[in-house]
């Protein structure tokens, strides 16, 4: 199914530990994006990149890293400093060319805090 | 500030029934939107977007400026309609989604 890929699909972290979500595409997209999904909050912004080397916070970027030093990764990192990290994660990537908005997504990884 | 509501956490209907999955939005620009769906197991995925007026599945949806509402509706149900729907808007190359509504379709 190519496009974007998400590893891993289950994650499971201590409390204290960071833990770094993979994002992949190779939809030669110009932005990604990363959102957390929760029951009944829908989907929320945590960071997007629109080019390599620059990245913007989205909604609740606290607690969270990115970088986007390839334009095919956009790795997320969940620190010691995210007060409830249980949930499930989306990437995202589209176009910025033409004015179509419309996101791809990946398939997701759940991260359970112990 | 951009907002995108979904009042209905869960709709359930019988088969053959007409669906109406509703949305609004506040926005003070000129609106894109787009309904993304979410099937058990499977990627989330745009269904379809208002830009484009299609029909897709049999589902449409309405722009309705005056009411700021981009209702989803389906004359007849099918059991594989069954999902998790989300209203989205775009602005500056971002989405902002609604908290989706869960689609159950009984036989």
């Amino acid at each position: 199914d190519g496009g974007i890929t998400q590893s891993p699909k289950y994650l499971f972290r201590k409390e204290g530990q960071n833990v770094t979500l993979s994002c992949e595409q190779n939809l030669n997209h110009d932005a990604m994006y990363w959102y957390r999904q929760d029951p009944g909050q829908g989907l929320r912004l945590i960071y997007y990149s629109q080019i390599v080397n620059d990245f913007q916070k989205g909604d609740i970027a606290e607690g969270y890293s990115v970088s986007r030093e390839k334009k095919e990764s956009f790795p997320l990192t969940v620190t010691s400093a995210q007060k409830n990290p249980t949930a499930f994660y989306l990437c995202a990537s589209t176009h910025l060319a033409g004015g179509n908005n419309e996101q791809f997504f990946g398939p997701g990884t759940r991260l359970t805090v112990l | 500030a951009q907002r995108v509501t979904q009042p209905e956490k869960l709709l359930s209907v019988f088969k053959g029934a007409p669906v109406e999955l509703k949305c609004n939005y506040s926005y003070s620009g000129s609106p894109e939107l787009f309904w993304y769906v979410q099937y058990s197991r499977q990627r989330l995925q745009l269904l379809l977007r208002h830009i484009s007026r299609e029909s897709i599945k049999g589902f449409t949806a309405d722009l309705n400026k005056g009411e700021t509402s981009f209702h989803l509706k389906k004359p007849f149900a099918q059991e594989e309609d069954s999902a998790m729907y989300y209203c989205a808007l775009s602005y500056g190359n971002k989405l902002v989604f609604g908290a989706g509504t869960i689609l159950r379709v009984k036989s």
